[in-house]
């Protein structure tokens, strides 16, 4: 069965530090990989995906992942974090044979000024 | 914004009543998807719509129903609500079968059974 891990449920950082949000999964076939992030009262934004090709992936406000097939995990990153990168950030991952997307509990993410 | 609507913004609705929840998809989508959020929660997969047939579902008893119109909106509707039905409802459009099938969602419907 597909399903997806946030380890965290919440993540403190430093305005100005590198920010990392953890996410592990479990998929049956070739994963399909997304981050989505939820301001409170609001519905999620997609950030970035990863379908196939490079590890390394570039997503909206400077926010990249990196896959990592043999530990089975979609972390993502930031270089420097914002004030306003305080948020929920939930990952989600399908198989390339349906569209259901299975999602992560979500890491609130705080980030200090 | 993303392009996805969906009515209404709030809901309080009493235990064993009905509710139907609206979503008009992006232009250019023709596949519309349902979750349920509960509170502290990520969303569970309800069911996906794509031309106007079910095309999947999570694990939700039948009195959650769905329609899918010709324009590819679509309607999620909940009868003989129960206490544990008030969630944030959020509907996702995409464009099937395109390399891009990414999810955009609107901004939710926050309903709550009394």
């Amino acid at each position: 069965a597909q399903s997806v891990a946030q380890p965290e449920d919440q993540v403190n950082v430093a305005e100005g530090n590198p920010l990392t949000v953890k996410c592990t999964y479990s998929v049956s076939g070739n994963p399909y990989l997304f981050w989505y992030v939820q301001y409170p009262n609001r519905g999620l934004q997609f950030l970035l995906k990863y379908i196939t090709g490079d590890n390394l992936v570039k997503g909206s406000y400077g926010f990249e992942a990196e896959f990592n097939k043999s530990q089975t995990s979609f972390h993502l990153k930031k270089p420097s974090a914002l004030v306003s990168d305080s948020a929920l950030y939930f990952c989600a991952v399908r198989d390339g044979s349906n569209y259901q997307l299975i999602w992560g509990a979500g890491t609130k993410l705080i980030i200090k000024p | 914004e993303t392009g996805v609507t969906q009515s209404p913004t709030h809901l309080i609705k009493t235990r064993g009543q009905q509710v139907t929840l609206r979503c008009s998809s992006q232009s250019g989508h023709n596949t519309v998807s349902w979750y349920q959020q509960a509170l502290g929660q990520g969303p569970q997969f309800i069911f996906q719509y794509y031309r106007e047939e079910e095309n999947g579902r999570g694990n939700f008893p039948p009195r959650f129903s769905g329609l899918q119109f010709p324009n590819y909106s679509s309607e999620l509707n909940v009868n003989a609500l129960e206490l544990d039905d008030s969630a944030l409802y959020l509907c996702a459009s995409s464009l099937v079968g395109s390399r891009t099938d990414t999810q955009y969602f609107g901004p939710g419907t926050r309903l709550t059974v009394l």
